[in-house]
């Protein structure tokens, strides 16, 4: 089966890097992906990574370890309007369809 | 470009009641389509998804059907809703060719069962 763990909630404030961890054990993997969910909004895709390292789209950069099992999405210079839930996602082996892990809560204090 | 579409936006039904809620995409062709159900302040579950006309695989055993009569329209029922249906039902499509699956989803339906 498919699970994967990232932290409940963070905090951070205005203008810092803040860093969500996403750790999944998997039957098989293909590649980590990451979206974002403001409160009574619907999820929106943020970023994939199918190989190690870093991929980086304007403030927001994710990276993957398929050696460690472990992927990360990094927020830069955040803003009051990146107060939302962060979800990972992995796609299942065998089927046409994402696993999401429980979700990060990030609140960001002016 | 594609576009999702979910109806209704909101909606409060009593408990033993049906249910139907719709879903279409514009835009594309034979896309994967997903009905997801999120309760407040927790993950996605994933309730049913759909890879072609008339195919559906069932996730979570439950009180839920769904099914696709057309190829960029996916329908959630139930005959009896139950106080635990209640939560955000989020539509999802996927395009059939993209092999990490990227879903986009459409504005979802809160539904309160009382």
């Amino acid at each position: 089966g498919q699970s994967l763990e990232q932290p409940s909630e963070v905090t951070a404030v205005e203008g810092a890097i803040v860093q969500i961890n996403c750790t999944y054990q998997t039957s098989g993997f293909y590649g980590l992906s990451w979206y974002q969910q403001h409160d009574g909004g619907a999820p929106t895709f943020l970023s994939y990574n199918g190989l190690d390292g870093l991929e980086e789209t304007g403030r927001f950069s994710s990276f993957l370890s398929r050696s460690d099992s472990y992927g990360y999405l990094l927020l830069q210079e955040l803003q009051m309007k990146d107060s939302a839930s962060y979800f990972c996602a992995d796609r299942d082996p065998g089927r046409r369809a994402l696993t999401f892990g429980s979700g990060t809560r990030l609140q960001v204090q002016p | 470009s594609q576009t999702i579409h979910q109806w209704p936006a909101t909606l409060v039904q009593p408990v033993g009641s049906p249910l139907s809620l719709e879903c279409t995409v514009e835009g594309t062709s034979n896309p994967n389509l997903y009905w997801y159900r999120q309760a407040a302040g927790r993950g996605l579950q994933l309730l049913f998804y759909s890879v072609g006309i008339g195919q559906i695989s069932s996730e979570v055993p439950q009180n839920l059907s769904a099914s696709r009569p057309q190829d960029r329209q996916f329908i959630l029922s139930s005959k009896k809703l139950l106080l635990s249906d209640s939560g955000f039902y989020l539509c999802a499509w996927s395009e059939d060719t993209d092999p990490t699956d990227t879903q986009y989803f459409g504005p979802g339906t809160r539904l309160t069962v009382l």
